[in-house]
């Protein structure tokens, strides 16, 4: 399976800046993928970040508010905009190897807290 | 994807076998059931998935019902690292399908 590094494990923010979170993986992957874990709840899919065009986005989420990055095949960068109290969250970088057989792996998240 | 449902939680006394109840009636044909469970503060991790027959690994085990309408994952002898939210999955296997959270089961493994 994949080894993913996300940065920052953790922020404190400022309401009204934006963070922008990293997520690198030790070898190509075919499927990119940003969540969000808002506290006391599950995993929310954000978008699937494509490699070398725009991203896709879910229901709910916009690029203006999420913009997201992935200039090659192990490499992807999600931007939390202008943010406010309500993005406190933990946003998970995924990946998924082809034909995997252990499915996703996850990274071990960045925990955002907005002030 | 078809959709799951869990009990929100479930209590296990430590060193007992865990078995961790899974309803998906509109699973399609092409749809494996996958678990994955999600120690505090960490990413989701992979536990085991299966098609039709039961499965088996170091960690857990699949009981599959014969109809795939549900499924129950057996953590054979629990400890209190394995108290966390496990959440089933049922997705097609082609790799590159995202993944769609449920709200999952708790376990807590109690001492």
């Amino acid at each position: 399976s994949a080894v993913i590094s996300q940065k920052p494990s953790r922020d404190i923010c400022q309401r009204g800046t934006s963070l922008t979170i990293q997520c690198q993986v030790d070898s190509q992957v075919t499927m990119m993928f940003w969540y969000r874990q808002q506290p006391g709840q599950s995993l929310t899919l954000i978008a699937t970040a494509n490699q070398g065009s725009e991203a896709t986005y879910e229901s709910g989420f916009v690029i203006d508010k999420f913009p997201i990055s992935r200039p090659n095949l192990t490499f992807s960068t999600l931007t939390v905009s202008n943010m406010s109290p309500e993005d406190s969250s933990i946003y998970l970088c995924s990946v998924v190897l082809w034909q995997s057989v252990d499915g996703y792996t996850f990274g071990s998240g960045t925990r955002l807290t907005v002030v | 994807d078809a959709k799951t449902t869990q009990p929100p939680s479930m209590d296990c006394a430590e060193g007992r076998a865990a078995n961790l109840p899974c309803n998906h009636s509109t699973i399609s044909g092409n749809e494996y059931v996958y678990w994955y469970r999600q120690i505090h503060s960490q990413g989701p991790q992979y536990i085991i998935h299966g098609l039709k027959n039961n499965e088996t690994n170091e960690m857990a085990s699949l009981i599959i019902t014969e109809d795939r309408k549900s499924s129950t994952l057996i953590l054979p002898h629990a400890t209190l690292r394995d108290t966390a939210v496990y959440y089933c999955i049922v997705r097609v296997n082609f790799g590159n399908e995202k993944l769609t959270f449920g709200t999952g089961t708790r376990l807590t493994i109690i001492p």
